[in-house]
């Protein structure tokens, strides 16, 4: 069964500071889809990225980045010189191509709190 | 353009009614999924429209909950007989494609609280 694990609940950084959101994955698939959403005060879930199982290519969108890893099942976010806009609850969430099955599977999400 | 719009925002209920969620997905866009997220959690995925069809409905918990989305564009959740467990945030999502590829568009949830 697919299952996404966020082991950091809660991330506290002073702004400008890089901070690193890591995202661990299990799936039997061999075609998959990673995806990263931000959730802000206000409650909406934002897309931020997608990423799929055959490229493993980092990649790097202003101020953000992602590390995709297919050896250690990780798809890891980092914001660099972060800002106070950029305290939200982050979701790592996974899809498989396999099944029919079409449904996201989230992890447990990391708050991060930026303070000024 | 618009975005997917949920109502109520907000619906508290006492324990045993009934309540109807309504989502409006984004104009065109053939999936739709519901998600339920509770405090603290991850949404959890409830249940799944390709079109006017369910193709999936086995993220629902109980035979309380009922989803339906008869002429392929808004839907609504219904939980029967609620129970304090049922006090969560209703998502929903639509997506312009039926692929897994493609990302899901949310919106801003009912907040659904049991009393």
């Amino acid at each position: 069964a697919q299952k996404v694990t966020q082991a950091q609940t809660e991330i506290s950084v002073v702004e400008k500071e890089d901070v690193t959101l890591d995202c661990v994955y299990e799936t039997r698939d061999t075609t998959y889809y990673l995806f990263w959403y931000k959730q802000p005060p206000s409650g909406e879930l934002v897309f931020l990225i997608r990423r799929n199982s055959f490229d493993e290519q980092n990649e790097i969108s202003g101020r953000y980045s992602w590390n995709f890893q297919k050896s250690t099942s990780s798809f890891n976010f980092t914001i660099t010189a972060s800002q106070v806009v950029d305290s939200a609850v982050y979701f790592c969430a996974l899809s498989e191509a396999g099944r029919g099955r079409r449904a996201l599977t989230f992890g447990s999400g990391t708050r991060l709190q930026v303070q000024p | 353009g618009a975005g997917v719009s949920q109502s109520p925002r907000y619906k508290v209920a006492k324990r045993g009614q009934d309540v109807a969620l309504r989502c409006d997905p984004i104009s065109g866009h053939v999936s739709l999924f519901w998600y339920q997220q509770a405090l603290g959690q991850g949404p959890e995925f409830l249940t799944y429209f390709q079109n006017e069809a369910q193709l999936d409905k086995s993220g629902l918990p109980s035979d309380r909950f009922f989803a339906e989305r008869p002429e392929g564009s808004v839907s609504t959740l219904k939980i029967q007989r609620t129970q304090q467990e049922d006090s969560a945030v209703y998502l929903c999502a639509s997506s312009p494609q039926q692929g897994p590829s493609y990302e899901q568009y949310f919106g801003p949830g009912t907040r659904l609280t049991v009393t």
